[in-house]
């Protein structure tokens, strides 16, 4: 199972909206809406911010949401804080795998 | 709170063997899957395998069938991945999460670091 495509980083200036984008298949982010999305900050663990390509835990900030056109899911992050900056991993249940898979990662630089 | 704890890394020699494990605490650890999920340095994530509520079934990523084996023990809320023949492609920080919904891990451990090498 291949890892899905996210762009290797992306930037912004504080208080700009960025969008990553996360592109699969139809056996995986375009056949089903369980995307997720997670933020890591450098050597810590991940934390989710999106799941179910959309919805936002209790607890994280409305300026994080999630989308997803055919085979590509977004993450859109709106309002761009210097605690933004981060990694940030998409993944999908597919129907190749018993497992999920996860995207390439995204570095998200606040300028 | 939720709480994952793993414990067990190290630096071993390629073709030796590992055990990690996975305290957890804060919720009913029966009622969910758990996952092993790794990072390489300067890499992405990837999911390593996960397990059942019971135990009763248990999968792998292809590159570590045969080789590493997910097992639980819900009286002591531990998880557990007994890692053998480990090879330097096995190098990785090693995180414990629990599954909340399909292919979706809600909190996760600090992370255990695994080095393979002479």
């Amino acid at each position: 199972q291949s890892a899905l495509t996210q762009p290797a980083s992306v930037s912004g200036s504080p208080g700009q909206s960025i969008t990553i984008s996360c592109t699969g298949t139809s056996s995986d982010v375009g056949g089903y809406n369980y995307v997720s999305w997670y933020q890591q900050h450098p050597g810590k663990a991940p934390k989710l911010i999106i799941y179910e390509v959309s919805n936002r835990p209790s607890g994280v900030s409305n300026r994080f949401s999630g989308s997803k056109s055919g085979n590509t899911a977004s993450l859109t992050i709106s309002g761009l804080q210097a605690e933004d900056e981060a990694d940030y991993h998409c993944s999908s249940y597919t129907s190749s795998s018993s497992l999920g898979v996860f995207g390439t990662g995204t570095w998200v630089t606040v300028l | 709170e939720v709480r994952l704890v793993e414990s067990g890394g190290g630096l071993v020699q390629p073709g030796g063997s590992l055990r990690l494990s996975c305290a957890a605490s804060g919720f009913t650890f029966s009622s969910y899957w758990m996952s092993w999920v790794r990072q390489a340095p300067g890499k992405g994530l990837e999911w390593v395998a996960n397990i059942k509520r019971d135990g009763s079934g248990e999968y792998y990523v292809d590159s570590v069938k045969g080789r590493f084996t997910i097992s639980r023990d819900n009286a002591k809320n531990s998880l557990y991945l007994q890692m053998n023949s480990l090879r330097a492609e096995d190098t990785a920080v090693y995180y414990c999460a629990r599954d909340s919904g399909i292919a979706l891990e809600d909190y996760w451990g600090q992370g255990t670091l695994v080095t393979v090498s002479s």
